[in-house]
């Protein structure tokens, strides 16, 4: 199946800071990408839907303020945690849509990132 | 979207068949039924997925109820590195639709 990378695969970093997640499509394009998050013991939660060129959509009770997310290439996605706090340690974990071939239907998730936020 | 009920934990021995049960009542015409799965601290990974007759790949077996409103995950033989978290998802193909995750079964393989 198709590759997707993130980095960092993991960070800490103090509260108040901003943080940078990266993800990366590695061998197809994704005109669509998600990003999740996971806390311990918990199911995945879809944060956004980001489309290639224009504005994410996030879902009901995210704060697009402090997760900014941008998708300037069909390869490449950031997911921003501004001013972080403790209680936004999670698992972050990206996804991506092949928009072509015979995976069509297949969403390829990243190996995720472990934020802990001091 | 429609949503999915899953058992929280199953168990299974090594090497013998693992049934994973998915009740989908309020499915629609147009959800796939995919299946996905999470091994501790990693991202989920693409198990398959199915529309109305059962499928097979390396993987595993998709059986689909006539109605639609269940579904079994079928593993042919179990081994150790099948102990993960199993989501069974559905999927609006045509609204190009997001993959919502339910609380997926955790499934335990003894040697």
């Amino acid at each position: 199946g198709a590759v997707v990378s993130q980095h960092p695969s993991w960070v800490i970093c103090k509260s108040g800071t901003s943080v940078k997640i990266e993800c990366r499509s590695l061998d197809f394009q994704a005109t669509t990408m998600f990003w999740y998050r996971q806390f311990p013991k918990q199911s995945l939660m879809l944060m956004a839907t980001s489309n290639e060129g224009s504005k994410a959509t996030y879902e009901q009770g995210v704060e697009k303020d402090k997760f900014l997310i941008n998708h300037a290439s069909l390869t490449l996605s950031t997911l921003t945690v501004t001013s972080a706090h403790p209680e936004d340690s999670s698992f972050y974990i990206c996804s991506a849509r092949d928009v072509g071939g015979s995976s069509y239907n297949e969403q390829f998730f990243g190996p995720g990132t472990r934020l802990t936020v001091l | 979207d429609a949503k999915t009920t899953q058992p929280n934990s199953m168990e299974s021995n090594e090497e013998e068949p693992v049934h994973l049960p998915c009740n989908h009542s309020t499915i629609s015409g147009t959800d796939y039924i995919h299946w996905y799965r999470q091994l501790p601290s990693q991202g989920p990974e693409y198990v398959i997925h199915g529309l109305t007759s059962n499928v097979n790949n390396r993987m595993a077996s998709l059986a689909i109820a006539e109605d639609r409103k269940s579904s079994t995950l079928i593993l042919h033989r179990a081994t150790l590195r099948d102990a993960a978290v199993y989501y069974c998802i559905l999927r609006d193909y045509n609204q190009g639709g997001k993959l919502i995750f339910g609380q997926g079964t955790e499934l335990s393989v003894k040697p």
